[in-house]
Parts: C-alpha cells; structure tokens; sequence
C-alpha cells in the first residue's frame, strides 16, 4: 500500500531560525511529491513540487525542500522562519500512472514563536 | 490567477437535512475533486471527476454523491446529513496531462466548513 508520512504533528520553532518540516513516503514507482500549506480556516495552497532533475527545489514564500530517494524523504526547509509561516504543511505524493490518486500526510502544524 | 470557488464558506444543518456543496474552477480542468478534511486524518478523498457527466469513488464515498453536469462546476451532495459528516470540505481541480507542462499539482477552494446538529 502506497503511504505518506509526517512523523511530527507539530513542530515548535523561534523567528529566524531554521525550520525543517519531515515527510517521507513509502510507494511503488517514481512519485511527484509536493508541499502544500493550509492557513486557518483556508484552504490549500501549493508551495512546490519535484517532478525530476536536481534534489533540491525551490518554491514559494522562501521555502525549499530536498528529495532523497534513497532514504524516500521530501523534508520541507526554511533558513529562517517567519512567524508568519506558522499554519499547517501537508506532504503529497502521486504516481506517474495515476495523476489522480493523491496521497497525503496527516499534515504538520507548524508554530512560529516570535 | 487560477481560481476555484467553493459557494458556502461555513453551513450548519440538521441532521436528515439535504446538503449541497458547490464549487466552481475557472481553469478550464478536466479533473474536479472532493475532500473531507478531519484533525488527525488529513485529507481524504471522497469523489472525483474526469469529464463531464463522469465520476469515480473515492476512499469515503458512503453518504455522499455528486453532479458534474458542466465542465467548470462539481458539486457535492449528502442527501441526508448525518453529525458524523461535521467536517470541513475541500473542493480541488488539476489539469489533464502526464508529461512535464503539467505536473499534477491541485488547485483547492477555500473549503466549506459544514456543522450538522
């Protein structure tokens, strides 16, 4: 069975520091992974994605995340947090067959502390 | 910009009640979903739709149904609402196609936040 997932339902982390959100995946083929984020009450907006070609990809808002196929990992990173970046962070994976079939993580709330 | 529009940010309904979500993409995509997000659960999908007059269950169809009579609008329907479908709803499209000019990412709405009593 395909599956994603954030092994942390929260993360605590103080303005301008580093952040690193986790996910790792565990599915049969070549996956396109992406991260997506959720305000309150909101609803989800696309941050970035890596279809192929170098690990590291950068997306919006400052974000990046590194694609380890090796140890199956997507972590979602930020040199230096922004209170403004507490919300919540999803982690989704879809199989090159099946463009349809979303796998999300249960989600990462992550809290910004000024 | 890209736009999807889910028509009722917050309803409350009672239980027995017929309940119509509605959401409209302005992006022209073949693909239209429904998603049930609950704390805990992320997000699973409900149903989604390939073409027009076409749907196919997803992973929680039970209590629900939908309508894709136009290409831009997909709506979700509880024909009787129960309080276990208190839940907020995410409505999502994505374009067609498999290689790299379209790589998959959805386009959500805001959700529609539904209370049954």
């Amino acid at each position: 069975a395909q599956s994603v997932a954030q092994p942390e339902d929260q993360v605590n982390v103080a303005e301008g520091n580093p952040l690193t959100v986790k996910c790792t995946y565990s599915v049969s083929g070549n996956p396109y992974l992406f991260w997506y984020v959720q305000y309150p009450n909101r609803g989800l907006q696309f941050l970035l994605k890596y279809i192929t070609g170098d690990n590291l990809v950068k997306g919006s808002y400052g974000f990046e995340a590194e694609f380890n196929k090796s140890q199956t990992s997507f972590h979602l990173k930020k040199p230096s947090a922004l209170v403004s970046d507490s919300a919540l962070y999803f982690c989704a994976v879809i199989l090159r067959h099946n463009f349809n079939k979303f796998y999300f993580g249960s989600g990462t709330k992550l809290n910004v502390k000024p | 910009d890209v736009k999807v529009t889910q028509s009722s940010r917050y309803l409350v309904k009672r239980t027995g009640e017929k309940v119509f979500l509605e959401c409209v993409q302005d992006m022209d995509h073949e693909n239209m979903f429904w998603y049930r997000q609950d704390p805990g659960l992320g997000l699973r999908l409900i149903y989604f739709s390939y073409d027009v007059k076409m749907k196919e269950k997803g992973d929680i169809p039970e209590g629900y149904s939908v309508s894709r009579e136009k290409k831009e609008r997909f709506s979700l329907i509880l024909e009787s609402a129960s309080t276990n479908q208190t839940s907020m709803y995410l409505c999502a499209s994505r374009g067609t196609g498999t290689g790299l000019s379209n790589t998959g990412e959805l386009f959500f709405g805001e959700g529609s936040r539904l209370t049954v009593l």
